[in-house]
């Protein structure tokens, strides 16, 4: 268990319907990472969050959107979605701001099934 | 964009044969970091390597970090079930203002039995 909390586990839904995605940090970490994993897909990243900023943005569409809240949780918003978003979203989130040098503990993931 | 290439995709082995996937960036990495996910589970840390030529072990796990910090590799002596899995290298660039993580591809690693 790494201390990373997701909700949902699963989710299925329809084309063009808008859902949230959420996720809790460990304990005392700032930073939380979204990534997008597709069937025999490696790691897209999509957005970093630091302390409620923004504090980098990979490949994420302009049809999803994310926050960090006042106490760290993160939400990510898909919407208009597409059969092509049908994948496994994890969070995960480091002590730091860093990025790139800190450890990133991986939560359990959310699936997402477009129909 | 920064681009890290690991290889091969697929390694099938036998239980006790050895095993490497190879990670290679097209950039030169502060650090690279490799992350196991076990099949319907999550990427877990495994190391971090940060200095030109740095070899780190763990147990049956060998990682290397190449002088030019541009590329690595994970090899795992005597394989066992329980290394079934999907390996990434993750590797950050060493200038610019990009501080996220670019996960290879991985290689999804079967062991039989």
């Amino acid at each position: 268990d790494s201390g990373v909390t997701q909700t949902p586990k699963h989710l299925i839904t329809a084309t063009g319907q808008r859902v949230t995605l959420r996720c809790s940090p460990r304990s005392g970490d700032l930073s939380v990472y979204w990534y997008q994993q597709s069937l025999d897909q490696g790691l897209q990243f999509l957005i970093q969050y630091y302390n409620g900023e923004e504090r980098a943005k990979g490949n994420i569409l302009e049809r999803f959107s994310a926050q960090q809240f006042p106490d760290l949780h993160s939400e990510l918003n898909l919407s208009s979605l597409e059969l092509g978003d049908s994948a496994l979203y994890f969070c995960a989130s480091s002590l730091s701001g860093t990025g790139g040098s800190d450890t990133q503990y991986f939560g359990p993931g959310t699936r997402l099934t477009v129909l | 964009g920064q681009q890290v290439m690991q290889i091969p995709q697929y390694q099938h082995v036998q239980e006790g044969e050895d095993f490497t996937t190879y990670c290679n960036s097209s950039t030169t990495l502060s650090n690279i970091q490799w992350y196991k996910q076990r099949p319907g589970g999550h990427p877990v840390f495994l190391i971090q390597l940060v200095k030109s030529g740095e070899v780190k072990k763990q147990k049956r796990l060998t990682f290397q970090f190449g002088e030019a910090k541009k590329n690595s590799s994970l090899h795992i002596t005597a394989t066992q079930t329980t290394d079934v899995g999907t390996y990434f290298c993750a590797g950050r660039l060493s200038s610019g203002s990009a501080r996220q993580l670019t996960f290879g591809s991985g290689t999804q690693l079967t062991v039989l039995p």
